[in-house]
Parts: C-alpha cells; structure tokens; sequence
C-alpha cells in the first residue's frame, strides 16, 4: 500500500508563475520529511527537510511547510524557471536512524513552459 | 558535498544474462543502499549495507544479490537477470542512517 501520495501527478506552469506542491502520507512515525528534485535521468538532490510540527523552511525559491497532526506537507515554488522543470519527490523517514527506512511519493513532474 | 559515482550509466542485456552494477562513494559514510525507480512508483530499497562486509536485505530484493567489498564499494548483482529488472537503479550513502542519503546518478537497465 504506497504510504506516500503526491499531487497533482504532473502540472504545466507558464515561466514566472508560481506552483505548489501536494504530499500526504500516512507513514508511522514520521520523524522526517524531505523533498527532492530529479531532473530527467538523474539523481535526487535535497531541496529542504522538515522535522518539527508545523515546521516551515525557505531555500531561495523553494518553500516548504509541514503538519505533521495532517500528515501533509507542500512544497511552494515562487517566480518558477525553466530550469525548474524537473520531477518533485516527497520522501518521509520512519526514523532518524540507520534502524528507519525512507518511503518515497512517486513524484510530481513539473514543466515550465516559455 | 558527497561524492557517489555510479557504473555503467546504462546497460542493455539479455533475459538470463548476469550484470553487476557498481557504486562509489568517497565520503568515508558507514551506509550504503541499492534502490530501483519504475514509472509511477517511489524508490524501493532492494538491499543496504551498514559497512564492509555487511548485507542487509531491503524492501525488494529478490532475484538481486549485493555485496560491499569496501567501505567505498556496494555491488548489485543480477544473476539472471529478467525483463522485470528493466529500471532505473540508484546507489545512496549516508553516515546518518536515513536522515541524509546522497545519491548517485543511476544506472539505467534494460533486460532484452
């Protein structure tokens, strides 16, 4: 049973608008929560992690928040680029610990158009 | 910034075919783990190690074997491989457990 949804599955944006990102899941305990960006054919890089209850972060253009009562968290994406285009990943951590395991959403896919 | 290298970056083989896929990571991190990306489903672990000489079985791990030979080197290895190990296979490494997993850039496999 996949314990990490994401929507929408992909979404069209105009450069320059903004975008937000959708995750819920429903992973036990839920110590962390990390969002990543894949582009095509690549690896995952660490955009930002969430810990805390109601815990909100800002990289740049990247904003991220989480509930953890709601088990959902966003990922806002302001004055989007092309560069942006890419798959977004939500990934939850049961533990902190080398005992957890990490239960990844299936993506979202952005594209920014011109 | 951790450094995982990854080898081949794609490989083509055969049905029944035996294919190792390589990863590196020199960061000196004790964890090292295998997963597999298909269209429409997240990562799944396939195997991690916790240091030379360690196996710990994943998520996924039939019809796949892996060993670390080093604190730098975790093989994959399909032994007979088959059309459902066509994927998208990544490496990570961590000295944090799962907290922060550094990831390779994949190996993509395509079994004929």
């Amino acid at each position: 049973k996949t314990q990490v949804e994401q929507s929408p599955q992909s979404l069209v944006v105009r450069q320059g608008e903004n975008c937000v990102l959708q995750c819920n899941y429903s992973v036990t305990p839920d110590n962390h929560l990390r969002w990543f960006k894949q582009d095509t054919g690549k690896g995952l890089v660490s955009l930002t992690v969430l810990v805390h209850e109601n815990d909100k972060t800002s990289n740049g253009r990247y904003s991220a928040t989480l509930d953890k009562d709601a088990k959902h968290s966003t990922l806002h994406i302001t004055a989007t680029l092309l560069d942006d285009t890419a798959t977004y990943i939500c990934v939850v951590g049961d533990r902190g610990s080398a005992l957890g395991r990490l239960h990844f959403g299936a993506g979202t896919q952005l594209i920014v158009i011109p | 910034e951790a450094a995982v290298t990854q080898s081949p970056r794609n490989k083509v083989t055969v049905t029944g075919g035996n294919v190792t896929l390589s990863c590196r990571q020199t960061n000196s991190h004790n964890y090292m783990y295998w997963y597999r990306q298909d269209t429409g489903h997240g990562l799944r672990l396939i195997h991690y190690s916790y240091g030379a000489g360690n196996l710990q079985i994943g998520d996924v791990p039939d019809g796949y074997k892996a060993t670390r030979t080093t604190q730098e080197d975790f093989f994959l290895l399909l032994e007979l491989a088959s059309p459902s190990q066509t994927s998208l296979y990544f490496c990570a490494s961590s000295d944090l457990g799962v907290y922060e997993q550094y990831f390779g850039p994949g190996t993509r496999l395509t079994v004929l």
